[in-house]
């Protein structure tokens, strides 16, 4: 059982913004701002996308962003393409030596 | 550009062991803290394994302590898992990544690992 909970399933058409949810406790999300999310398209390996709660490595696309209220990180997708259709994880520290992640959500572009 | 490489995973009985390695480049290896997470057919991620720049492995997973060994040889540039009295539930893929406060920055291509009779 993952410590950070995610939406199984989320969707959006094309252009419009889809939002994913990351909800912890204040022992890892809501305590830390080490809140990271990883996109992996069917047969590949994860992909870093944001983290720090908010950062995105270079090269990720604008349309990623990243935000956090309380206990609950989130994952915004502006502007949806079909190339954004992949799972993607949360993770956090958890104040411990790793990290935790998600159960993780897939997302579909319709 | 840097550059993860596993080798190693494929199909041994239960009960038995394998040893995973990742091949590093493109960075210097020796500072970096490195993540084994594994992703078991159609799941979720899971760190198995961290190894700090000078050597101290953790590992956070209860089903895999006392059956795990994590190193690293830092004038090779290799990063290596030692999976020992390995079960059916081991299955998965498993995959070397470097992380940066908490955050795994670059991921290999992973190896799959199957544990089967």
């Amino acid at each position: 059982q993952s410590a950070l909970t995610q939406p199984p399933s989320a969707s959006g058409s094309p252009g419009q913004s889809v939002t994913i949810s990351c909800t912890g406790s204040s022992s890892d999300v809501g305590g830390y701002n080490y809140v990271s999310w990883y996109q992996q398209r069917p047969g590949k390996a994860p992909k870093l996308i944001i983290y720090d709660v908010t950062k995105r490595p270079s090269g990720v696309p604008d349309r990623f962003s990243g935000s956090k209220s309380g206990n609950t990180a989130s994952l915004t997708v502006s502007g949806l393409q079909a190339e954004d259709e992949a799972d993607y994880y949360c993770s956090s520290y958890v104040g411990s030596t790793t990290v935790s992640f998600g159960g993780g959500t897939k997302l579909t572009v319709l | 550009e840097v550059q993860l490489v596993e080798s190693g995973g494929g199909l041994v009985q239960p009960g038995g062991s394998l040893r995973l390695s990742c091949a590093a480049s493109g960075f210097t290896f020796s500072t970096y803290y490195l993540t084994w997470v594994r992703q078991a057919p159609g799941k979720g991620l899971e760190c198995v394994a961290k190894i700090d720049p000078d050597g101290s492995g953790r590992y956070p997973l209860d089903s895999m302590k006392g059956r795990l060994t994590v190193s690293r040889d830092n004038a090779k540039n290799l990063l290596y898992l030692q999976m020992n009295s390995l079960r059916v539930e081991d299955t998965a893929v498993y995959y070397c990544a470097t992380e940066d406060w908490w955050s795994l920055r670059a991921w290999g291509q992973g190896t799959l690992v199957t544990v089967s009779s």
